[in-house]
């Protein structure tokens, strides 16, 4: 079946650096994204990584090992605002996209 | 960036009667559009894969009578709750795929539903 598992919740300090994993199991594999989602709102793109590596983007980077089904988006210098969920989705041969849960990510003073 | 909107932002509406939510891409044409569900605190849930001039493909579980989506335009698509109940209070989002770009999904921002 297809499955992806990120942590249910992180904490971090504002300043500071977090990795959010992601592994994912998919038929077919078209890429895998990351979306940040605030309270109340609908998913904004962060990221999207089809070939294996690491993508930087600003104080947001991604990086995909497709051999290990692996992803983890890297947030430095957090802010008070980077406090949302972090969606991993995997997009399988279909072009469909499979989500995990989020992870609920909260920044501390 | 490609917009995508939907319409309306935020509905009240009481038990029985039908909610009807458009979803627009802005400046692209879109072949295929999405509807999710997420309730509170929990994951985004595809209620159903709309392509544009044919029948929606529902996901396990959604019925397709009580969720009617209509895509009669690469700019349009339309998610109509039937009878709604108060189960039936969600946020919902629709997403669009561009036709040129397939994996290149856009979201529009979301419908909250209240039923009472």
């Amino acid at each position: 079946g297809q499955n992806i598992d990120q942590p249910t919740e992180m904490t971090a300090t504002e300043g500071a650096i977090v990795q959010i994993n992601c592994t994912y199991q998919t038929s077919g594999f078209n890429g895998l994204f990351w979306y940040q989602q605030h309270a109340g709102e609908a998913p904004t793109f962060l990221s999207y990584n089809v070939l294996d590596g690491l993508e930087e983007k600003g104080r947001f980077s991604s990086f995909l090992s497709r051999s290990k089904g692996y992803s983890y988006l890297l947030l430095k210098e957090l802010q008070m605002k980077d406090s949302a969920s972090y969606l991993c989705a995997a997009m399988d041969s279909n072009y469909q996209l499979i989500w995990g849960a989020g992870t609920k990510l909260i920044i501390k003073p | 960036g490609a917009v995508v909107s939907q319409h309306p932002s935020r509905v009240i509406c009481k038990s029985g009667t039908s909610v009807k939510i458009e979803c627009r891409s802005l400046d692209f044409q879109a072949t295929t559009m999405f509807w999710y569900r997420q309730f509170p605190k929990q994951s985004l849930m595809l209620m159903a894969t709309s392509n544009e001039g044919s029948k929606a493909t529902y996901e396990q579980g959604v019925e397709k009578d009580k969720f009617l989506i209509n895509h009669a335009s690469l700019t349009l698509s339309t998610l109509t709750v039937t009878s709604a109940h108060p189960e039936d209070s969600s946020f919902y989002i629709c997403s669009a795929r561009d036709r040129d770009s397939l994996e290149t999904q856009y979201f529009g921002p979301g419908t909250r539903l209240l039923v009472l």
